[in-house]
């Protein structure tokens, strides 16, 4: 098992334009998550999937953020425009029914200049 | 919602001795798990130990045990016979297992906790 796999490892990106993080979940797992983590607000989720449903986006700073699951072997997270206060750690992360911990991927540093 | 707190930012200890990290959490349900995270400077966030709310018997994996407290809602890692290789954050996590419910599935973290070893 190739574990949860993330890419790219590092963004670093121009204000405004568009950015793509991409996340392939553990074969079998029902659940995937997305999470940001940065200085000062640590570990936040931003959406999570079940099924390849969203079930709660609550997390989505703002409507220049969007996630996606078009199957049960991938899902995006888009950011259009970036800005530099989008600079963060984020993370993927996949998980068979709701009773185990997570395993997740080794995440994408995200770099808005 | 269900909040988790870890009061110590940094935390340090020598190398081959024992060390604890707190957690205290807030929630109404009573039928959870809570979880330990290492996470080193590599970044990758790595699964430490497991507990079930309604299991009395606190979870061991090798040198890393926990202290639950249901009643009072504390969840501490203990580390013991410290290692080079344990210096890393550590986040304590909280997940809801109430099936249906609107936080099943979600994992809230604490803040962490930097462990530093000195050899």
């Amino acid at each position: 098992d190739a574990g949860v796999i993330q890419s790219p490892r590092h963004e670093v990106t121009e204000m405004g334009q568009e950015v793509t993080l991409r996340c392939k979940p553990i074969s079998g797992h029902d659940y995937l998550f997305w999470y940001r983590q940065t200085m000062m607000r640590g570990l936040e989720l931003l959406i999570y999937f079940n099924n390849n449903v969203p079930i709660d986006d609550s997390g989505m700073p703002e409507d220049r953020f969007s996630a996606k699951m078009p199957n049960a072997s991938f899902s995006t997270l888009k950011i259009q425009p970036s800005e530099p206060r989008d600079s963060a750690v984020y993370f993927c992360a996949s998980s068979l029914t709701g009773r185990y911990g997570y395993t997740f991927g080794s995440g994408t540093r995200l770099t808005v200049v | 919602a269900q909040t988790v707190t870890q009061s110590q930012p940094e935390m340090s200890v020598q190398e081959a001795e024992t060390v604890t990290l707190s957690c205290t959490y807030d929630t109404s349900e009573s039928d959870y798990y809570l979880f330990w995270y290492k996470q080193p400077p590599s970044r990758q966030m790595i699964l430490v130990i497991r507990q079930e709310a309604y299991k009395q018997q606190n979870a061991t994996e090798n040198r890393f045990s926990v202290n639950f407290q249901k009643a009072a809602k504390s969840f501490s890692l203990k580390i013991s016979d410290s290692q080079l290789g344990d210096a890393a954050m550590y986040f304590c996590a909280y997940r809801s297992a109430v099936t249906g419910g609107t936080s099943y599935g979600k994992l809230t973290f604490g803040q962490g906790t930097i462990l530093t070893v000195h050899p």
